[in-house]
């Protein structure tokens, strides 16, 4: 089975745009959380979708969203970026009924 | 305070030492995870724990419930054992995460 997959790898972008960032889950997973890892703060719940459905959030402003289609797949959303948006952003995707994880190999945003 | 406390923060080590690191807890937990984040940031998932111990090879987990307390081993350290390992709970669907402790191996 493929992994966890996400793109872009990397990405350079400056104060004030907006970027998506996106997942996809090893096949047959429904479940993908997305988490953000910064050097101060460490690792971080943003949010989980289950089935399209947002199952929980973390403490992140409004100007962080996400969304989950139909196939599983995952987009994150950061609108009006800040500098301390910069960090490595990773999903994680799970399949039913099962805590464990596995992990993508993140996007690492930089704001500049 | 943190609800996640990791111990400690930085390890360095002679290959082949045993090796612990320690997780320390303040909330109710429905499970533990140990994650190994390699440099370039890919991270492994080793072990989810919700009671007793588990072992993978030189890897050992251990979790006790009422002390809220868990402790990762890793027999016969080598170089390539060398990342960052963080302690993860599961609480109400949610992860919180300890800071991670960074692992060196000297050969």
């Amino acid at each position: 089975k493929a992994g966890v997959t996400q793109t872009p790898r990397y990405l350079i972008k400056t104060r004030g745009q907006q970027v998506t960032l996106s997942c996809s889950p090893i096949s047959g997973h429904r479940s993908v959380s997305w988490y953000q890892q910064t050097p101060g703060q460490g690792l971080q719940f943003l949010f989980e979708y289950f089935s399209e459905t947002q199952r929980n959030k973390g403490n992140f402003p409004g100007r962080f969203s996400g969304r989950q289609f139909s196939n599983s797949r995952s987009e994150m959303n950061v609108s009006t970026l800040e500098l301390g948006d910069s960090a490595l952003y990773l999903c994680a995707s799970k399949g039913g009924g099962r805590y464990e994880q596995y992990f993508g190999p993140g996007t690492r945003l930089t704001v500049t | 305070k943190n609800e996640v406390e990791q111990s400690p923060q930085n390890l360095t080590a002679q290959e082949g030492e045993f090796i612990t690191i320690n997780c320390s807890y303040s909330v109710g937990i429905s499970a533990l995870h140990w994650l190994q984040q390699h440099p370039g940031g890919g991270i492994v998932s080793l072990f989810m724990l919700s009671s007793g111990k588990k072992k993978h090879g030189r890897l050992i987990a251990t979790i006790n419930i009422q002390e809220k307390h868990s402790s990762l081993h890793i027999t016969a350290s080598h170089p390539r054992d060398s990342a960052v390992y963080i302690c993860a709970v599961r609480k109400d669907d949610k992860i919180i995460f300890g800071k991670g402790t960074r692992l060196h191996i000297l050969p």
